[in-house]
């Protein structure tokens, strides 16, 4: 069975500064997706960033990028130049390809210090 | 375009009743998605449809059951209510054809928080 592990409950960051939140995932299938999804106290889950397994190439999106080490079913997410709006709780999520079926980590709370 | 809706946003019910919840993929979307959201088990898969038909279901009993009609909005119905059941309850939708890159990428609602007493 495929799993997620978020082995950060919450993390705290000075704002501007970088923070990283890690993920790793255990999967036996070759063809699948990576996300980080986020979800501020407003609950709506938001998505972040998104990284297809066959490709090599880290994902970024403006000041969000990704570690994506595919051998070592690790997918951490990098923000820069950290805002107070990026407060919120992180998911990683992995999805076997096709199967519409996200399996979620337990999620790492972000805290931005001013 | 408009983003994934759900309603009600709220909903307070006793143990023993049925509840019905509905989502409005974004148009033009496809596959509808649920999961349940609680601080105990964190976030997991109900069920996902695309064109009015099931194609993947998680762990869940046979109370949690859901439909999906021909323009897409999707409902899901739980019978018997147990306390376990409240929760936030979160419907994401994508396009649902796979094999394009970026088509299984799902955009949530806002959620419907359902409490059981």
């Amino acid at each position: 069975a495929q799993t997620v592990t978020q082995s950060q409950p919450e993390m705290s960051v000075q704002e501007a500064e970088t923070v990283t939140l890690s993920c790793t995932y255990d999967t036996s299938e070759s063809d699948y997706y990576l996300f980080w999804y986020k979800q501020p106290p407003s609950r709506q889950m938001i998505l972040v960033i998104r990284q297809e397994a066959y490709k090599q190439q880290n994902a970024t999106e403006n000041r969000f990028s990704v570690n994506f080490q595919k051998a070592a079913k690790s997918f951490s997410l990098k923000i820069s130049d950290s805002q107070l709006g990026d407060a919120a709780m992180y998911f990683c999520a992995y999805e076997h390809a096709g199967t519409y079926k996200y399996i979620f980590g337990t999620g790492t709370r972000l805290k931005v210090l001013a | 375009k408009a983003g994934v809706t759900q309603t009600p946003r709220y909903l307070i019910k006793t143990r023993g009743q049925q509840v019905t919840l509905s989502c409005s993929p974004i148009s033009g979307h496809r596959s509808v998605s649920w999961y349940q959201q609680t601080p105990g088990q964190g976030l997991q898969f109900l069920f996902e449809y695309f064109s009015e038909t099931q194609r993947n279901k998680g762990n869940f009993p046979g109370r949690f059951s859901g439909r999906q009609f021909s323009n897409s909005r999707s409902e899901m119905n739980v019978s018997t209510l147990e306390l376990g059941d409240s929760a936030l309850y979160l419907c994401a939708s994508s396009s649902g054809t796979s094999g394009a890159s970026g088509t299984d990428t799902q955009y949530f609602g806002p959620g419907t928080r359902l409490t059981v007493l």
